[in-house]
């Protein structure tokens, strides 16, 4: 069936440096794509999103780039910082909107001081 | 916090009792949904609400669960006759319902199941 996956499980980078996050997409339906970053014992939080007619966008420290022709995803975090330790997760919508959420196991970045 | 609260934030049972969770979504969101997140795993899609309508529900959902949204604002999820592998944490979102609008989830239910 369709899936979203991650290359990496694991993530060390050290305090200010910057981090990339890489998701590989099946779908190629799929036209809204997410980060989500998810702290122990919480739930996912929203960071930022990408419609499938856009291959970047920046928010404040992140920039999402979508590679559609190799269904690739990428997460980018500048001058990473303690709070950024967490998991991070890629998840596609499906081609009308708005409707169920398909995750990828998700990657465990470590800031290290 | 998002908004969206769950209750309660753990529960433990022991196998063959039923359980019942709830949601309160983000007040004018008029969709909401319940997911399954397990160690170490991304969330995976149970159902979703449009108002009180449940318009998909996952091959997930065998026939111990059930959700409801009676009147198109909090959800409860029930599940009868736990089974150890119905240990996860069980999550809500809402969202506005257009078009490429985000789901803000709660902080989850963890369950366990003895």
């Amino acid at each position: 069936g369709e899936s979203v996956g991650l290359h990496l499980p694991t993530l060390s980078v050290q305090e200010g440096d910057n981090s990339i996050i890489n998701c590989a997409y099946s779908n190629s339906a799929s036209d809204y794509f997410i980060w989500y970053k998810q702290e122990s014992g919480k739930g996912p939080q929203f960071i930022i999103d990408i419609r499938s007619n856009m291959d970047k966008r920046q928010g404040q420290r992140v920039t999402v780039l979508l590679n559609k022709t190799v269904k690739h995803l990428s997460l980018q975090i500048a001058a990473t910082q303690p709070g950024d330790s967490a998991v991070y997760f890629c998840a596609e919508e499906g081609d009308f909107g708005n409707e169920k959420l398909t995750f990828g196991t998700g990657t465990r970045l470590t800031i290290i001081p | 916090d998002t908004g969206v609260s769950q209750d309660p934030r753990h529960k433990i049972t022991k196998r063959g009792q039923n359980v019942t969770f709830r949601c309160d979504p983000i007040s004018e969101h008029n969709r909401l949904y319940w997911y399954r997140q397990t160690l170490g795993q991304g969330p995976e899609f149970l159902t979703y609400f449009q108002n009180e309508a449940q318009l998909e529900k996952s091959r997930l959902l065998s026939d111990r669960f059930s959700a409801e949204r009676p009147k198109g604002s909090f959800s409860t999820l029930e599940i009868q006759r736990t089974e150890q592998g119905d240990s996860a944490m069980y999550l809500c979102a809402s969202s506005l319902g257009d078009i490429y609008n985000e789901q803000f989830f709660g902080p989850g239910t963890r369950l366990t199941v003895l």
